[in-house]
Protein backbone atom coordinates (compact mmCIF):
# COMPACT_ATOMS: atom_id res chain seq x y z
CA UNK A 1 0.00 0.00 0.00
CA UNK A 2 0.88 3.30 0.00
CA UNK A 3 0.64 4.67 3.46
CA UNK A 4 1.79 3.38 6.53
CA UNK A 5 -1.18 2.46 8.62
CA UNK A 6 -1.90 1.39 12.39
CA UNK A 7 -5.34 1.08 14.59
CA UNK A 8 -6.60 4.29 15.68
CA UNK A 9 -7.40 3.01 19.71
CA UNK A 10 -5.70 0.97 21.74
CA UNK A 11 -7.29 0.87 25.42
CA UNK A 12 -5.75 -1.66 27.93
CA UNK A 13 -5.86 -1.68 32.06
CA UNK A 14 -3.08 -0.96 33.82
CA UNK A 15 -0.76 -3.50 34.30
CA UNK A 16 -1.70 -5.59 31.37
CA UNK A 17 0.27 -5.74 27.93
CA UNK A 18 0.14 -3.50 24.77
CA UNK A 19 0.46 -4.20 20.98
CA UNK A 20 0.71 -1.66 18.82
CA UNK A 21 0.79 -3.12 15.51
CA UNK A 22 1.90 -1.16 12.41
CA UNK A 23 2.49 -2.10 8.66
CA UNK A 24 4.63 0.15 6.53
CA UNK A 25 4.96 0.61 2.62
CA UNK A 26 8.99 -0.19 1.66
CA UNK A 27 10.86 -3.07 2.80
CA UNK A 28 14.04 -0.90 1.72
CA UNK A 29 13.82 1.18 4.43
CA UNK A 30 17.02 0.65 6.54
CA UNK A 31 15.43 1.46 9.69
CA UNK A 32 11.72 1.54 11.45
CA UNK A 33 10.76 3.59 14.52
CA UNK A 34 7.99 3.94 17.00
CA UNK A 35 7.68 7.52 18.23
CA UNK A 36 5.66 8.71 21.31
CA UNK A 37 3.65 12.06 21.50
CA UNK A 38 2.35 12.97 24.48
CA UNK A 39 -1.02 15.55 24.74
CA UNK A 40 0.54 19.04 22.99
CA UNK A 41 4.18 18.27 22.95
CA UNK A 42 6.45 17.16 20.03
CA UNK A 43 7.46 13.41 19.31
CA UNK A 44 9.62 11.14 21.82
CA UNK A 45 12.02 8.70 19.84
CA UNK A 46 10.86 5.57 21.84
CA UNK A 47 13.03 2.61 20.39
CA UNK A 48 13.84 1.91 16.55
CA UNK A 49 14.96 -1.36 14.61
CA UNK A 50 17.62 -2.02 12.17
CA UNK A 51 15.67 -3.83 9.09
CA UNK A 52 18.21 -7.26 9.37
CA UNK A 53 16.78 -7.35 12.55
CA UNK A 54 13.48 -9.35 13.74
CA UNK A 55 13.10 -8.44 17.52
CA UNK A 56 14.66 -5.57 19.78
CA UNK A 57 14.00 -5.56 23.48
CA UNK A 58 14.72 -2.35 25.74
CA UNK A 59 12.99 -2.61 29.19
CA UNK A 60 9.53 -2.86 28.67
CA UNK A 61 9.58 -2.54 25.14
CA UNK A 62 9.88 -5.04 22.81
CA UNK A 63 9.85 -4.53 19.17
CA UNK A 64 8.76 -7.53 16.46
CA UNK A 65 9.50 -7.10 13.07
CA UNK A 66 8.03 -8.72 10.46
CA UNK A 67 10.05 -7.64 6.95
CA UNK A 68 8.31 -10.06 4.54
CA UNK A 69 4.94 -9.04 5.64
CA UNK A 70 6.16 -4.97 6.47
CA UNK A 71 4.95 -5.48 9.58
CA UNK A 72 6.29 -3.70 13.04
CA UNK A 73 4.52 -4.38 16.63
CA UNK A 74 5.09 -2.53 19.80
CA UNK A 75 4.75 -4.36 22.71
CA UNK A 76 4.80 -2.61 26.31
CA UNK A 77 5.00 -4.76 29.28
CA UNK A 78 3.25 -3.90 32.11
CA UNK A 79 1.49 -0.90 30.53
CA UNK A 80 1.34 2.32 33.06
CA UNK A 81 -1.05 5.04 33.30
CA UNK A 82 2.01 7.57 32.06
CA UNK A 83 2.23 5.10 28.82
CA UNK A 84 -1.47 7.01 28.03
CA UNK A 85 0.10 8.54 24.86
CA UNK A 86 -0.49 8.39 20.93
CA UNK A 87 2.52 6.12 18.87
CA UNK A 88 3.43 6.65 15.77
CA UNK A 89 4.95 4.38 14.14
CA UNK A 90 7.77 5.68 11.07
CA UNK A 91 9.83 4.46 8.20
CA UNK A 92 12.62 5.66 6.18
CA UNK A 93 12.39 4.58 2.93
CA UNK A 94 15.23 5.31 0.04
CA UNK A 95 12.26 6.84 -1.87
CA UNK A 96 11.64 9.64 0.27
CA UNK A 97 15.34 10.71 0.51
CA UNK A 98 16.32 11.31 4.91
CA UNK A 99 12.18 11.81 5.29
CA UNK A 100 10.21 10.12 7.36
CA UNK A 101 6.74 8.55 6.63
CA UNK A 102 4.57 7.98 9.96
CA UNK A 103 1.31 6.76 10.50
CA UNK A 104 -1.44 8.08 11.57
CA UNK A 105 -0.78 6.76 15.02
CA UNK A 106 -2.61 5.05 17.61
CA UNK A 107 -4.05 6.54 21.06
CA UNK A 108 -3.32 4.38 23.65
CA UNK A 109 -5.70 4.37 26.82
CA UNK A 110 -4.77 2.99 30.06
CA UNK A 111 -7.15 2.30 32.19
CA UNK A 112 -6.71 1.88 36.21
CA UNK B 1 19.72 12.86 23.69
CA UNK B 2 19.55 15.92 21.71
CA UNK B 3 17.42 18.69 22.35
CA UNK B 4 15.33 20.86 19.67
CA UNK B 5 13.79 24.04 20.91
CA UNK B 6 10.93 25.80 19.16
CA UNK B 7 9.73 29.34 19.92
CA UNK B 8 7.09 30.41 20.76
CA UNK B 9 5.19 27.22 21.98
CA UNK B 10 1.66 29.03 21.24
CA UNK B 11 0.66 32.11 19.45
CA UNK B 12 -2.02 33.50 18.23
CA UNK B 13 -2.53 36.26 15.51
CA UNK B 14 -5.34 37.76 13.64
CA UNK B 15 -5.74 36.90 9.93
CA UNK B 16 -3.41 39.05 7.65
CA UNK B 17 -0.40 39.27 9.92
CA UNK B 18 2.64 36.83 9.34
CA UNK B 19 4.12 34.58 12.03
CA UNK B 20 7.87 33.33 12.82
CA UNK B 21 8.62 30.16 14.32
CA UNK B 22 12.01 29.40 15.46
CA UNK B 23 13.50 25.90 15.41
CA UNK B 24 16.91 25.44 17.12
CA UNK B 25 19.30 22.33 17.72
CA UNK B 26 20.97 23.26 21.59
CA UNK B 27 23.38 20.69 21.83
CA UNK B 28 24.37 19.56 17.97
CA UNK B 29 25.05 20.61 14.84
CA UNK B 30 21.80 19.91 12.26
CA UNK B 31 22.44 20.18 8.40
CA UNK B 32 18.91 19.28 7.67
CA UNK B 33 15.67 20.50 9.78
CA UNK B 34 12.17 18.92 9.28
CA UNK B 35 8.37 20.63 9.48
CA UNK B 36 5.69 19.33 9.93
CA UNK B 37 2.01 19.89 10.44
CA UNK B 38 -0.35 18.24 12.51
CA UNK B 39 -4.09 18.78 12.61
CA UNK B 40 -6.10 17.93 15.85
CA UNK B 41 -5.83 13.70 16.11
CA UNK B 42 -3.87 13.18 12.89
CA UNK B 43 -0.73 12.35 11.97
CA UNK B 44 2.45 14.79 11.14
CA UNK B 45 2.36 16.12 7.60
CA UNK B 46 5.92 16.81 6.38
CA UNK B 47 5.25 20.24 4.71
CA UNK B 48 9.45 20.67 3.94
CA UNK B 49 13.02 19.94 4.39
CA UNK B 50 15.46 22.52 4.68
CA UNK B 51 19.12 22.32 4.67
CA UNK B 52 21.76 24.88 5.65
CA UNK B 53 22.52 27.20 3.45
CA UNK B 54 20.24 26.44 0.73
CA UNK B 55 16.32 26.94 -0.28
CA UNK B 56 13.91 24.18 1.64
CA UNK B 57 12.73 21.40 -0.33
CA UNK B 58 8.61 21.12 -0.48
CA UNK B 59 6.19 19.15 -0.28
CA UNK B 60 3.73 19.01 -3.35
CA UNK B 61 0.66 21.17 -2.59
CA UNK B 62 3.17 23.33 -0.13
CA UNK B 63 3.02 26.76 -0.45
CA UNK B 64 6.66 27.98 -0.93
CA UNK B 65 5.47 31.36 -0.70
CA UNK B 66 3.03 31.08 1.69
CA UNK B 67 5.53 28.97 4.33
CA UNK B 68 8.55 30.77 4.08
CA UNK B 69 11.67 28.32 5.31
CA UNK B 70 15.29 29.81 5.62
CA UNK B 71 17.71 27.90 7.31
CA UNK B 72 20.73 30.40 8.12
CA UNK B 73 22.97 28.66 10.32
CA UNK B 74 23.45 24.87 12.01
CA UNK B 75 21.39 25.27 14.83
CA UNK B 76 18.39 27.62 13.55
CA UNK B 77 15.60 27.30 11.05
CA UNK B 78 12.56 29.38 11.05
CA UNK B 79 9.13 29.09 9.52
CA UNK B 80 7.58 32.26 8.47
CA UNK B 81 3.73 31.67 8.10
CA UNK B 82 2.68 35.08 6.22
CA UNK B 83 -0.81 36.64 5.61
CA UNK B 84 -2.18 33.47 8.00
CA UNK B 85 -5.37 32.91 7.53
CA UNK B 86 -7.96 30.79 10.07
CA UNK B 87 -7.29 27.80 8.01
CA UNK B 88 -3.70 27.63 9.02
CA UNK B 89 -4.06 27.22 12.35
CA UNK B 90 -2.62 24.04 13.28
CA UNK B 91 -0.08 22.49 15.11
CA UNK B 92 3.69 23.08 13.49
CA UNK B 93 6.11 20.90 14.48
CA UNK B 94 10.28 20.86 13.54
CA UNK B 95 13.07 18.08 13.67
CA UNK B 96 16.33 17.80 13.02
CA UNK B 97 18.92 15.32 12.95
CA UNK B 98 22.27 14.92 13.75
CA UNK B 99 24.67 13.61 11.62
CA UNK B 100 26.62 12.04 14.05
CA UNK B 101 23.72 9.91 14.87
CA UNK B 102 23.65 6.38 12.79
CA UNK B 103 20.26 5.38 12.57
CA UNK B 104 18.69 8.27 11.07
CA UNK B 105 16.66 9.86 13.98
CA UNK B 106 15.06 12.58 14.03
CA UNK B 107 14.98 14.85 16.70
CA UNK B 108 11.26 16.74 17.73
CA UNK B 109 10.50 19.93 18.96
CA UNK B 110 8.10 20.61 21.62
CA UNK B 111 5.63 22.25 18.87
CA UNK B 112 3.80 25.54 18.23
CA UNK B 113 0.24 25.68 18.35
CA UNK B 114 -0.68 28.81 15.54
CA UNK B 115 -4.31 29.87 15.91
CA UNK B 116 -5.34 32.91 13.78
CA UNK B 117 -8.46 34.60 13.92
Amino acid sequence: GEDVEQSLFLSVREGDSSVINCTYTDSSSTYLYWYKQEPGAGLQLLTYIFSNMDMKQDQRLTVLLNKKDKHLSLRIADTQTGDSAIYFCAESPPRRGQNFVFGPGTRLSVLP
Amino acid sequence: GAVVSQHPSRVICKSGTSVKIECRSLDFQATTMFWYRQFPKQSLMLMATSNEGSKATYEQGVEKDKFLINHASLTLSTLTVTSAHPEDSSFYICSARDPQVSYNEQFFGPGTRLTVL
